[in-house]
């Protein structure tokens, strides 16, 4: 069974840092982009990061480019969000997601994701 | 960026009828576009990628199409479940941008 799981997510002060995790398993992960997106609290979607399989490209909305950082462990299965001096817009909820392009060649797509982890940004 | 507009930012419907949202890029982006359905504190799943291709287990009711620079979710006969949220999504260039979303509701 194929499973992403956040965790990490807490009540943070502005200025402060957090570190995001995604456990990945039932899939080949090292095979496979992935992804983080966010939804603040009764708003849309938000695409954050994307990592490349080998992390040899990295890529960020500008809202959060020199604050948060993207990594990954492809011998733990795992995917990681470091956001540093957070502020109140950055909460929201955080998805993983993995990439995927399938046999389409109009791809990616996020599938699937994760159940996400909530980010409180908040004195 | 590309922009995403997505349009009605809210639709409400009865089971049965035929449902249409539409979603307008900013710029040419190919059939680089992907729909998703979210309900209420559950994460986004997909159903239609590549513009027009059903992702698997989805309901043969929902279709997309695309003419040019415009995209639309069709669902054929509406069913209870599928009150939530549907957004457009595309991945023709970073940012991958998606639109607002449109909130559908069963009358």
């Amino acid at each position: 069974e194929v499973q992403l799981v956040e965790s990490g997510g807490s009540l943070v002060q502005p200025g402060g840092s957090l570190r995001l995790s995604c456990a990945v398993s039932g899939f080949t992960f090292s095979d496979f982009w992935m992804a983080w997106v966010r939804q603040a609290p009764g708003k849309g979607l938000e695409w954050v990061a994307t990592i490349k399989h080998d992390e040899s490209e990295k890529y960020y909305v500008d809202s959060v480019k020199g604050r948060f950082t993207i990594s990954r462990d492809n011998a733990k299965n795992s995917l990681y969000l470091q956001l540093n001096s957070l502020r109140a817009e950055d909460t929201a909820v955080y998805y993983c997601a993995s990439l995927e392009y399938g046999t389409s060649p109009w791809g990616p797509w996020f599938d699937p994701w994760g159940q996400g982890t909530l980010v409180t940004v908040s004195s | 960026d590309i922009q995403m507009t997505q349009s009605p930012s809210s639709l409400s419907a009865s089971v049965g009828d035929r449902v249409t949202i539409t979603c307008r890029a900013s710029q040419s982006i190919g059939n680089y576009l992907n729909w998703y359905q979210q309900k209420p504190r559950r994460a986004p799943k997909v159903l239609i990628y590549g513009a027009s291709s059903l992702q698997g287990g989805v309901p043969s009711r929902f279709s997309g199409r695309r003419s040019g620079t415009d995209f639309t979710l069709t669902i054929s006969s509406l069913q209870p479940e599928d009150s939530a949220t549907y957004y457009c999504q595309q991945s023709y260039s970073n940012p991958y941008t998606f639109g607002q979303g449109t909130n559908l509701e069963i009358k």
